[in-house]
């Protein structure tokens, strides 16, 4: 069965530096997403992307945050100047028509 | 404020026994519903979906309701196993003014199955 791939699943990183999160998702999926779920709390959704672009963001999703797709089969989060609060698991996750999505088992992001 | 939450953040249930996962809703605009079953350290895991024109959905143990008048989704899990223990958690797929898609989850329901 087909499986978004997310990298890497545990990062470690200093307060204030960059981070790239890095997913693929299912090869025919069009849409694409990054929800985050901080420790013991609910998924909550950041972005989606759709046609190169973000067609919708959330208000966590601040100037810090960003998305790329840079090559058609790769989906990137990055966050440019990490916080004590970004700790949390991030999930990539995608699917083709808006229905049906899949998760990545997710990248759990730690910042000291 | 939350447009999808959960009635019980617990529930224990005897091996063999069946359990009912509770889930509220306020988006009555809302046309898809899924539940997701989450372990430790992993994604959220599908496990079944509805879509608003649909009462009922049944799958491998699981059953979903939807009730659209008191804006109510349920999961019954029958026979219930220990490796069902997890936390579940309801979604909410809602169409944006951008016409875009997203989930909003409910804070989820821990299943303790006990042999």
């Amino acid at each position: 069965e087909p499986e978004v791939t997310q990298t890497p699943s545990h990062q470690v990183t200093q307060m204030g530096q960059e981070v790239i999160l890095r997913c693929v998702p299912i090869s025919n999926h069009l849409y694409f997403y990054w929800y985050r779920q901080i420790l013991g709390q609910k998924v909550e959704f950041l972005v989606s992307f759709y046609n190169n672009e973000i067609s919708e963001k959330s208000e966590i999703f601040d100037d810090q945050f960003s998305v790329e797709r840079p090559d058609g089969s790769n989906f990137t989060l990055k966050i440019r100047s990490t916080k004590l609060e970004d700790s949390a698991m991030y999930f990539c996750a995608s699917n083709y028509l808006a229905y049906g999505y899949t998760f990545g088992s997710g990248t759990r992001l730690t910042v000291v | 404020g939350e447009s999808v939450g959960l009635h019980l953040p617990t529930l224990s249930v005897q091996e063999g026994d069946n359990s009912i996962i509770n889930c509220a809703y306020s988006n009555s605009a809302s046309d898809y519903f899924i539940w997701y079953k989450q372990e430790s350290g992993k994604g959220p895991q599908f496990i079944i979906d509805i879509r608003s024109n649909m009462d009922k959905r049944q799958g491998q143990r699981v059953t979903v309701l939807l009730n659209k008048t008191v804006k109510h989704l349920s999961l019954q899990i029958a026979a219930t196993q220990p490796g069902d223990s997890a936390v579940y958690f309801c979604a909410e797929n809602m169409r944006s003014g951008a016409g875009s898609y997203q989930l909003t989850f409910g804070k989820g329901t821990k299943l303790s199955v006990i042999p």
